[in-house]
């Protein structure tokens, strides 16, 4: 079974400044996704960013990008530019092919980031 | 609102006691999963379906819990005789064919007594 890994239960950073969120995974697939969502405390998870493992070049959505280092299994996500709305949970986000036409997403534990104004 | 819906948004129960939550994915969504969520953590997987099939059930999925998607649209999670250790956010997400994005509604908190 594939392991999704966030060694950072919590980070703090000041508005304005940049903060990366570490994340490993584990799997013997070439082929999968991986996502970074963002749960707000309202609690509804929010789809931040989306990574091919096929593609080499690193997703970028405003703010938000990756560094995907696949051959190290690694998926850190940078936020620029924090603002206060992005104090939330992150989830890093594992989806591969199971078998049988089934996929599975695995979620990692999350990292709470809180943005100090 | 076209996202994923779910209801109800909080469930008290009595321990013992049968409850029933419900899930509206995005319409032209045929994929669906389950997931539970506690407090701090991240969700665990319970069951996944791709239109009425259920294809995936995790083994953290007692006898107690059953899952169904009669027409492959909306979907049920029953947990039946509930404990004090089903007390969690169980959420639900769909996504369309092919490995897709999974989108989320906003939850159903359970709480058992």
């Amino acid at each position: 079974a594939q392991t999704v890994t966030q060694s950072q239960p919590e980070m703090s950073v000041q508005e304005a400044e940049t903060v990366t969120l570490s994340c490993t995974y584990d799997t013997s697939e070439n082929n999968y996704y991986l996502f970074w969502y963002k749960q707000p405390p309202s609690r509804q998870m929010i789809l931040v960013i989306r990574q091919e493992a096929y593609k080499q070049q690193n997703a970028t959505e405003n703010r938000f990008s990756v560094n995907f280092q696949k051959a190290a299994k690694s998926f850190s996500l940078k936020i620029s530019d924090s603002q206060l709305g992005d104090t939330a949970m992150y989830f890093c986000a594992f989806l591969e092919y199971s078998g049988a036409g089934s996929y599975q997403l695995t979620f990692g534990k999350g990292t709470k980031l809180s943005v100090i104004p | 609102d076209t996202g994923v819906s779910q209801n109800p948004r909080h469930k008290i129960t009595k321990r013992g006691q049968n409850v029933t939550f419900r899930c509206d994915p995005i319409s032209e969504h045929n994929r669906l999963y389950w997931y539970r969520q506690t407090l701090g953590q991240g969700p665990e997987f319970l069951t996944y379906f791709q239109n009425e099939a259920q294809l995936e059930k995790s083994r953290l999925l007692s006898d107690r819990f059953s899952a169904e998607r009669p027409k492959g649209s909306f979907s049920t999670l029953e947990i039946q005789r509930t404990e004090q250790g089903d007390s969690a956010m169980y959420l639900c997400a769909s996504s369309s064919t092919g490995p897709r994005t999974a989108f989320f509604g906003q939850g159903t908190r359970l709480t058992v007594v």
